[in-house]
């Protein structure tokens, strides 16, 4: 079992609906990141939140909407979103935050989304 | 070209054997080195974590870097099949805290 924990494990969704994931960590990792998997590629980062604010966004459409409440937790809000958006989105988290935390990175078991 | 090259394999080797993964990297930037073992429908697992040249060991797992050669290695001693899963190398710039991952190698170990 990891110290990440992200729900759902699954979800499937039409175009038109509106979802979140989340994401939770209780390891005290002040740095959170949202990471998009495609089959058989690495992960590609999408978001990251240090200290609960969002220090980087990789270009990422706005029907992605991320969201930090506080420390242990972060969401992933989803809306119209397209087919080729079906993929593993993994949450992570590490010590320390800024931007220039090069602590290693834990991740959760992802959800994995599906978009009928 | 990418920042970080991996050898997709796949690698097959039988159990028991010494399983041999490497990376190589262009941007003499990158200062902190991990490797991560990903199961079939699981999140990527931290193996190991190294930030200096040379050797580290745990368990089973042995991490090698050679920063002149921007060269880093993971070598798996006593292969099991449970070992079978991609390795995933990944790296850290000196300043940032963004991963920049290796393409993954699927590894087989046969029993």
């Amino acid at each position: 079992d990891t110290e990440v924990t992200q729900t759902p494990k699954h979800l499937v969704m039409g175009m038109t609906n509106k979802k979140s994931l989340k994401c939770e960590q209780h390891m005290g990792h002040r740095a959170m990141y949202w990471y998009k998997q495609k089959a058989k590629k690495p992960p590609e980062l999408m978001f990251v939140y240090s200290y609960e604010k969002l220090s980087i966004n990789e270009s990422v459409p706005s029907r992605f909407s991320p969201e930090c409440p506080n420390s242990s937790l972060l969401n992933l809000h989803l809306h119209a979103l397209q087919p080729e958006d079906s993929a593993l989105y993994l949450c992570a988290s590490s010590q320390g935050g800024g931007g220039t935390s090069n602590q290693p990175q834990h991740f959760g078991d992802g959800t994995r989304l599906s978009i009928l | 070209q990418k920042e970080v090259e991996q050898d997709p394999g796949p690698l097959s080797v039988p159990e028991g054997a010494i399983v041999s993964l490497n990376c190589t990297y262009s941007n003499s930037a990158f200062q902190y080195f991990m490797w991560y073992r990903q199961y079939s429908r699981k999140g990527p697992e931290l193996l190991m974590y190294t930030y200096s040249s040379g050797n580290k060991e745990d368990g089973r797992f042995t991490a090698q870097v050679d920063k002149s050669s921007k060269y880093i290695s993971l070598f798996i001693r006593d292969s099991q099949p449970s070992d079978s899963a991609t390795y995933l190398c990944a790296m850290i710039k000196a300043a940032g805290n963004k991963l920049t991952f290796g393409g993954g190698t699927r590894v087989l170990v046969k029993p």
